[in-house]
């Protein structure tokens, strides 16, 4: 039982190159995020989805966009990547409703992918 | 909106206890607990829901006081073991169901 996986785990780019990271999760889950972590500030939402084919902006949403065009996937694109998205990045999938038949569930995490932008 | 934590850090030795505090500007619905050790994913702790549901785990237990829209998580007895960040996360009212905010952390190191 895999659970989540994100690729690539690390990558190295130079400004202005486009990437994609792709998260997938094997446990049927509707809901599934990317956040972002950096030294200091937490973990921070950039978009998150409820559902195949739906997404919502999260706290950072800015210079990345996101796609769920089948349940088990969320991908997260980088257009033109900038020096200040060097980050480690964290994919996270939870099912709905939660405990109690109300809000998020349980977030199931991936192992985190660590970008860096020269 | 972010929660936010206090302490921002604290040490502790092994078999005292601890309180993390997690507080936000807006009315609550769930308060999530996460603990992060170095290097590693995020692992959930528990979640607590508007109505006082309360989930324990080992020696670490939560409240959540809604009229105050905060919660607070209790560690007793802290073991080496639970050195590591703690995050609270956040799902309110005004916002879209899904939208889980985590605060900026606490890092609790336990010493022998």
């Amino acid at each position: 039982n895999a659970g989540v996986t994100q690729t690539p785990k690390f990558r190295v780019l130079k400004t202005g190159q486009s990437m994609t990271l792709l998260c997938a999760q094997d446990m049927n889950h509707e809901y599934m995020y990317w956040y972002r972590q950096d030294p200091g500030m937490g973990l921070r939402l950039i978009h998150y989805s409820v559902g195949e084919g739906t997404t919502a902006k999260g706290e950072v949403p800015d210079g990345y966009n996101v796609s769920r065009l089948k349940k088990q996937n969320f991908l997260l694109g980088l257009e033109s990547a900038a020096p200040s998205q060097t980050s480690v990045y964290f994919c996270a999938s939870s099912y709905s409703p939660g405990t109690g038949g109300a809000g998020t569930g349980e977030l199931f995490f991936g192992e985190g992918s660590r970008l860096t932008v020269l | 909106q972010q929660p936010v934590q206090s302490p921002q850090a604290v040490i502790l030795r092994e078999g005292e206890d601890a309180v993390i505090n997690c507080s936000s500007s807006k009315a609550l619905y769930s308060v999530h607990w996460y603990r992060q050790k170095h290097g590693e994913a995020p692992v959930f702790l528990m979640i607590l829901l508007k109505g006082g549901e309360q989930k324990g785990h080992e020696k670490i237990s939560a409240s959540f006081n809604e009229k105050k829209q905060q919660s607070s998580l209790y560690l007793t007895a802290s073991q080496l073991s639970y050195s590591g960040t703690y995050f609270c996360g956040t799902e309110d009212y005004g916002g879209s169901q899904g939208n889980l905010i985590f605060g900026k952390g606490t890092k609790l190191s336990v010493k022998p």
